[in-house]
């Protein structure tokens, strides 16, 4: 399988501009994760989507930011619009549920990241 | 608030010794425990998990989970070069994953 492939990987874009960062989850997985990782605040996770539907955006900072998943093996997370404190590495991540029974592994499968400046 | 702690480091170890990386937890009703290894640049990848209390070994790593004490660490024996990366923790609590920030290690050549 090719893995979780993410793109753009490097965006540097002016502040005040839309940014949109897509994902290919690996196929057969069910779970879909946004992370965004700073040397700050380390990684954090924004929202998951379980089948397509997202199941807890509490991680998402603020209206700016929109997460979808129209189906399974696409997802977009937008930024609208920008700021520079938005500079981070964003990480789209996938796992084969259940993801919440406690045996599961946990496993996440990151992709590469796609690193976002907002001058 | 749901925490995990680790020592951001940087931890530095000859080649060849043990490197000893430790992570601690608030939730005690935490069920499962993950380290991640996350080379510079590049995406965390999962190296171990360990649900029980006690040890757990895979290789050169080694789990060690204590539950009453509420941590978690990781040995990595015949320490290489190549395992000069940042180790994250994660903690599965009540279906949510708590990421630390991570240990920097430097293996010394």
């Amino acid at each position: 399988d090719a893995g979780v492939i993410q793109s753009p990987r490097h965006e540097v874009t002016e502040m005040g501009q839309e940014v949109t960062l897509r994902c290919k989850p690996i196929s057969g997985h069910d779970y879909l994760f946004w992370y965004r990782q700073t040397m700050m605040r380390g990684l954090e996770l924004l929202i998951y989507f379980n089948n397509n539907v997202p199941i807890d955006d509490s991680g998402m900072p603020e209206d700016r930011f929109s997460a979808k998943m129209p189906n399974a093996s696409f997802s977009t997370l937008k930024i609208q619009p920008s700021e520079p404190r938005d500079s981070a590495v964003y990480f789209c991540a996938s796992s084969q549920g259940p993801y919440q029974h406690y045996s599961n592994t946990g496993e996440l499968f990151f992709g590469e990241g796609s690193r976002l400046t907002v001058l | 608030q749901k925490e995990v702690e680790q020592n951001s480091g940087p931890l530095s170890v000859p080649e060849g010794a043990i490197a000893s990386l430790n992570c601690t937890y608030s939730d005690r009703g935490s069920q499962s425990f993950f380290w991640y290894r996350q080379y510079s640049g590049k995406s965390p990848e999962l190296i171990m998990f360990i649900y029980s209390n006690g040890d757990k070994e895979d290789g050169r790593f080694t789990a060690q989970l204590n539950k009453a004490s509420q941590y978690v660490s990781l040995l990595i024996r015949d320490s290489q070069p190549s395992d000069s990366a940042t180790y994250l923790c994660a903690v599965k609590s009540n279906y949510q994953l708590i990421w630390g920030a991570g240990t920097k290690l430097i293996i010394k050549p």
